[in-house]
């Protein structure tokens, strides 16, 4: 089993609905990250938390909600989705700062029509 | 400007070629650097990652620093098929914020 898992891998859906990206880990880690990926603008960060207690927002949370349910589960909430937020989205965890590097979940790719 | 600055390629080599991948950046804080593979369909996994200047060997893989230069470098020797991805950078000062690069697409051609 994947260190980090993301679930779905791929989803389509309509302008306006709400959607929920889910993420799941078994590293042990403490910190977890939602990243969008678009290509040309690489990896933004959307939110982070650093405990179950703890959530922060990211360069472009607009648009965007989260939820710490535990250790090991983090979601990304779409309200109302808008086809500027169709892209490759990632969560990733960290072991402290993740100043030797994240655990990368193999991605959702959200298409919004 | 953009706190990272990476040529997303793409950049197309031999089998068994020395292939060069760059980043600038424009904050001299960073003091954390990192290189990611990512295959397509993949998310990205951690090659490398270096403290402050220098050099840095694993294996193929050489990973550099020049903070007078603002500049990070990852060589890979004797380039295989297997190489072909997405290879990003990504840099911090604290790890409470990462930035990366665009990523370089690489193909190795047998």
């Amino acid at each position: 089993d994947a260190d980090v898992t993301q679930t779905p891998r791929n989803r389509i859906t309509k302008t306006g609905k709400r959607i929920m990206l889910e993420c799941s880990q078994t590293k042990g880690h403490d910190r977890m990250y939602w990243y969008r990926q678009d290509p040309g603008l690489g990896l933004r960060l959307i939110y982070y938390s650093f405990d179950v207690k703890d959530i922060n927002k990211g360069e472009i949370s607009d648009g965007y909600s989260v939820s710490r349910q535990a250790q090991a589960k983090f979601s990304l909430s779409l309200e109302s989705a808008i086809p500027n937020q169709t892209a490759l989205y990632f969560c990733a965890t960290s072991d402290g700062p993740g100043l030797y590097g994240y655990t990368f979940g193999s991605g959702t790719r959200l298409t919004v029509v | 400007q953009k706190e990272v600055e990476q040529d997303p390629g793409p950049l197309s080599v031999p089998e068994g070629a020395i292939v060069s991948l760059n980043c600038t950046y424009s904050n001299s804080a960073f003091q954390y650097f990192m290189w990611y593979r990512q295959y397509s369909r993949k998310g990205p996994e951690l090659l490398m990652y270096t403290y402050s200047s220098g050099n840095k060997e694993d294996g193929r893989f050489t990973a550099q620093v020049d903070k007078s230069s603002k500049y990070i470098s990852l060589f890979i020797r004797d380039s295989q098929p297997s190489d072909s991805a997405t290879y990003l950078c990504a840099m911090t000062l604290t790890g409470n914020q990462f930035y990366f690069g665009t990523g370089t697409s690489l193909t190795v051609i047998p």
